[in-house]
């Protein structure tokens, strides 16, 4: 597609109940990056994607976090067990490599809002 | 991923005044790169700096990569409340990229 794609846009959920968000990147691009922006704060690295590399997931906050990917497409983000400090705004943003000096710039998608009540 | 640290976090001006943000890494970089985030909006590229003391322009912005590559800047001439967001540092060319804490500007009018 013309440009990174995530939906659902906006999603609310109770409680303890299990969330998934999509990502679809742009076509080509084989690095996939998700990022959790709480309110008014930065952007936290959650898990990164390289083609069919294992993932690094180091910025995964907790085992309720999950994340796959199928090949060099489509990216799903799973919270199990919801809680409300989950509240925030997920970005999935791609780019056309990574770890290559000089031209690894990441295009972002429109985020998924997630509130937690 | 390498860490960068931005300062100031917030900072209020004038329309009309200037804007600087400072990005700013223990270590050296192998290139820059900074992104906008209007509010309610997502990050956006603006650009990329690569070589020591490179020094690029976009209209009323100016971006300085250091001689050392160890710190940015990113300075804004006469504010305009189109400038208003939260602008971001990041350190690329790593497979995990992270970015800088980010300065919020907000433009009076």
């Amino acid at each position: 597609g013309a440009g990174v794609s995530q939906s659902p846009s906006n999603k609310v959920t109770e409680k303890g109940k299990d969330v998934e968000l999509r990502c679809d990147p742009i076509s080509g691009h084989t690095a996939l990056y998700w990022y959790r922006q709480r309110l008014g704060q930065g952007l936290e690295f959650l898990i990164y994607f390289q083609g069919n590399s294992a993932p690094d997931k180091s910025g995964l906050p907790s085992d309720r976090f999950s994340a796959e990917r199928t090949g060099e497409s489509v990216s799903t983000l799973t919270i199990q067990r919801t809680q409300q400090e989950d509240s925030a705004v997920y970005l999935c943003a791609s780019s056309p490599r990574s770890g290559a000096s000089g031209a690894n710039v990441l295009t972002f998608g429109a985020g998924s809002r997630l509130t937690v009540l | 991923g390498q860490q960068v640290m931005q300062i100031p976090q917030y900072q209020h001006v004038q329309e009309g005044e200037d804007f600087t943000t400072y990005c700013n890494s223990s270590t050296t970089l192998s290139n820059i790169q900074w992104y906008k985030q209007r509010p309610g909006g997502h990050p956006v590229f603006l650009i990329q700096l690569v070589k020591s003391g490179e020094v690029k322009k976009q209209k009323r912005l100016t971006f300085q990569f250091g001689e050392a590559k160890k710190n940015s800047s990113l300075h804004i001439t006469a504010t305009q409340t189109t400038d208003v967001g939260t602008y971001f540092c990041c350190p690329g060319g790593y497979q995990k990229v992270t970015f800088g804490t980010g300065t919020k500007l907000q433009v009076i009018p």
